[in-house]
């Protein structure tokens, strides 16, 4: 099986960096997987790694540690738009094909 | 090209009564799961289907249940309902080979009255 954890509400100032921590443990690991999702809206996806390190993509970052079975999403140059729910996912290799498993999502709160 | 499309969008239905949800994914795509998403539980997976054939299956009751057809639409079905069945159900599919990048659809809101 796997335990996802990552914190249930941030808040940040527009303009600020945040940073969204993900800690899971899995069942061997094939990647991990962040999404964001606005209220009322399908979860959209953000970003895949594979191999520890520094994914960036423009103003969003994601980062891996496969030994340390931990992530975290950086947000930099926070607008309004960016209040929204991030769901951490690994994907673990129990799983053949596509079943992802969720974390229960950070809701962050851009104010101004 | 085309979304996932998921129908109804809303539905309200009381306990005991059954219900089934409505997925058509993306064009070529041949995985379609399917989640359901509470406030408390976040967003949980319930099957994977692939060319027609369970290949996932989460940890719900056998009330939760689905199937696939050939052009790739799936349905899932929830006999029995219940109360705390009420939930947005989302669908997803997936393309690509060695990616698991899902593409959702807006979701199916069901209220269990």
């Amino acid at each position: 099986g796997q335990n996802i954890d990552q914190p249930t509400e941030m808040t940040a100032t527009e303009g600020a960096i945040v940073q969204i921590n993900c800690t899971y443990q899995t069942s061997g690991f094939n990647g991990l997987f962040w999404y964001q999702q606005h209220a009322g809206e399908a979860p959209t996806f953000l970003s895949y790694n594979v191999l520890d390190g520094l994914e960036e993509k423009g103003r969003f970052s994601s980062f891996l540690s496969r030994s340390k079975g931990y992530s975290y999403l950086l947000l930099k140059e926070l607008q309004m738009k960016d209040s929204a729910s991030y769901l951490c996912a690994p994907w673990g290799t129990s799983n053949s094909g596509y079943a992802l498993n969720f974390g229960k999502g950070t809701s962050l709160l851009v104010t101004p | 090209k085309a979304g996932v499309t998921q129908t109804p969008r809303y539905l309200i239905k009381t306990r005991g009564q059954q219900v089934t949800l409505s997925c058509s994914p993306i064009s070529g795509h041949r995985s379609v799961s399917w989640y359901q998403q509470t406030p408390g539980q976040g967003l949980q997976f319930l099957f994977e289907y692939f060319s027609e054939t369970q290949r996932n299956k989460g940890n719900f009751p056998g009330r939760f249940s689905g199937r696939q057809f050939s052009n790739s639409r799936s349905e899932m079905n929830v006999s029995t309902l219940e109360l705390g069945d009420s939930a947005l159900y989302l669908c997803a599919s997936q393309g690509r080979t060695n990616t698991g990048e899902l593409f959702f659809g807006e979701g199916s809101r069901l209220t269990v009255l």
